[in-house]
């Protein structure tokens, strides 16, 4: 089925490992972002990309790096995991930036990542 | 500065009871404006959205959404509420700066037998 896949569902890091989120589309979308879901703070923008080769940062970049090489794909890094970073990561993806058309952002299913 | 409220955090309503749930936004035009909804364990599902025109809109799952420009408001409503609406619902609006859209912290819905 089309849509957004992220791997891994669950992880458990230690502080100051390395880790990378991924994230691919199959929908063709220019545009794909990564955000963290924290209680009470709602979803908010870590990066985002709107084609193969650019990126930027959103409202919560620290701690993150992104690339895209490709139009399908847009893994998250984590370089040194802290205990800050224990969040949901969700990846979305759209035709646009601003999803005016269609059916807005598609989402993936989250990762829930566990720093200790 | 927060730009999207949701005044709610947590709501609990009867099976077949109606449903209101309040989103408001700081925007110097008129925005866009969106509700998603996430079950348990699951990405956001889009509801419903509204860019321009009929200032209430309808969405799947029999919700509907009024946009309200005097009070900066895009309510979802549903009259009857089923067991499965159970979920934490999101509102989300934009563009602001750079084109971002923003979302609100979400209402989590809890629906009573």
């Amino acid at each position: 089925n089309a849509g957004v896949t992220q791997t891994p569902k669950f992880q458990v890091l230690k502080t100051g490992q390395s880790m990378t989120l991924q994230c691919a589309q199959d929908m063709n979308h220019e545009y794909m972002s990564w955000y963290r879901q924290d209680p009470g703070m709602g979803l908010r923008l870590i990066h985002y990309s709107v084609g193969a080769g650019i990126t930027d940062q959103g409202e919560v970049p620290n701690g993150y790096n992104v690339s895209r090489s490709t139009t399908e794909d847009f893994p998250l890094r984590l370089l040194s995991a802290a205990p800050s970073q224990t969040s949901v990561y969700f990846c979305a993806s759209s035709p646009r930036r601003v999803p005016t058309g269609g059916n807005g952002y598609t989402f993936g299913s989250g990762t829930r990542l566990t720093v200790v | 500065a927060q730009s999207v409220t949701q005044p709610d955090i947590h709501i609990t309503v009867s099976e077949g009871a109606s449903l209101e749930l309040r989103c408001n936004y700081s925007y110097g035009a008129t925005p866009y404006l969106f509700w998603y909804v996430q079950s348990p364990g699951q990405g956001l599902q889009l509801l419903l959205k509204y860019f321009s025109g009929d200032t209430l809109v309808q969405g799947i799952k029999g919700f509907e959404a009024e946009f309200k420009r005097s009070q900066s408001s895009f309510n979802l409503r549903k009259p009857s509420v089923h067991w499965s609406d159970a979920a934490e619902y999101f509102c989300a609006v934009g563009p602001y700066n750079n084109n971002d859209m923003r979302f609100g912290a979400g209402t989590r819905l809890t629906v009573k037998p």
